[in-house]
């Protein structure tokens, strides 16, 4: 069964401490890992696709990276603005491209 | 990206009524979207993946007759609660994927949700 597990569940962080998120996956296939950031009492935005070890990209304060089995989604220099919860999600081969989340990490940056 | 819309963003009904939740993709043609549900503090729940023009695919312990979606354009899914009760109270978000770049390279894009409260 395909499994996705984030680490930590919740990160507190003074503004312009970097830190990184972490996304461990056990899946028999991957076709793509995803990285979303979720405010409160909204629908998941998106940030990333990566699908391939070694694969690296970047949105202003947010770099994500993928191994053959984690993700890494890095925070340089976080604002107050950041404070979120970020989901990382796996697709795996399928009929219907089915997706499978995490349970996040609530991330608060505090000025 | 893509943006994806959903209808009403906040509800609340009378137990026993049904209640439905349109999810429109606005400047993509999506032939799957996805339905899931959020509890307090808990990751997404895929609740169904509709495809346009044919039956949805329900996960398991997902009501099909409880749950009913319909697909009919490439850009509106519907979800409709039936008989709502207050354990359906939750938080529904549809999602549609953007099939711009092949078969691997897609992504979902997810509406801004649905609040449900039943009494």
């Amino acid at each position: 069964e395909d499994q996705v597990t984030q680490s930590p569940e919740a990160l507190r962080l003074q503004e312009g401490e970097s830190s990184s998120l972490n996304c461990s996956y056990t899946v028999s296939g991957l076709r793509g890992l995803f990285w979303y950031r979720q405010d409160p009492g909204k629908g998941p935005e998106f940030l990333f696709t990566l699908y391939s070890a070694g694969e690296e990209k970047e949105k202003e304060r947010l770099k994500a990276t993928l191994t053959k089995k984690e993700s890494f989604l890095h925070i340089t220099a976080p604002k107050p603005e950041d404070s979120a919860t970020y989901l990382c999600a796996v697709r795996t081969p399928g009929g219907y491209q089915k997706v499978t989340f995490g349970t996040g990490t609530k991330l608060q940056v505090i000025p | 990206g893509a943006v994806v819309s959903q209808h009403p963003s906040r509800v609340i009904c009378k137990s026993g009524t049904s209640v439905k939740i349109e999810c429109r993709s606005l400047d993509f043609q999506a032939t799957t979207m996805f339905w899931y549900r959020q509890f307090p503090k808990k990751s997404l729940m895929l609740m169904a993946t509709s495809n346009e023009g044919s039956k949805a695919t329900y996960e398991q312990g997902v009501e099909k007759d409880k749950f009913l979606i319909n697909h009919a354009s490439l850009t509106l899914s519907t979800l409709t609660v039936t008989s709502a009760h207050p354990e359906d109270s939750s938080f529904y978000i549809c999602s549609a994927r953007d099939p711009a770049g092949g078969a691997i390279q897609e992504t979902q894009y997810f509406g801004p949700g649905t609040r449900l409260l039943v009494l």
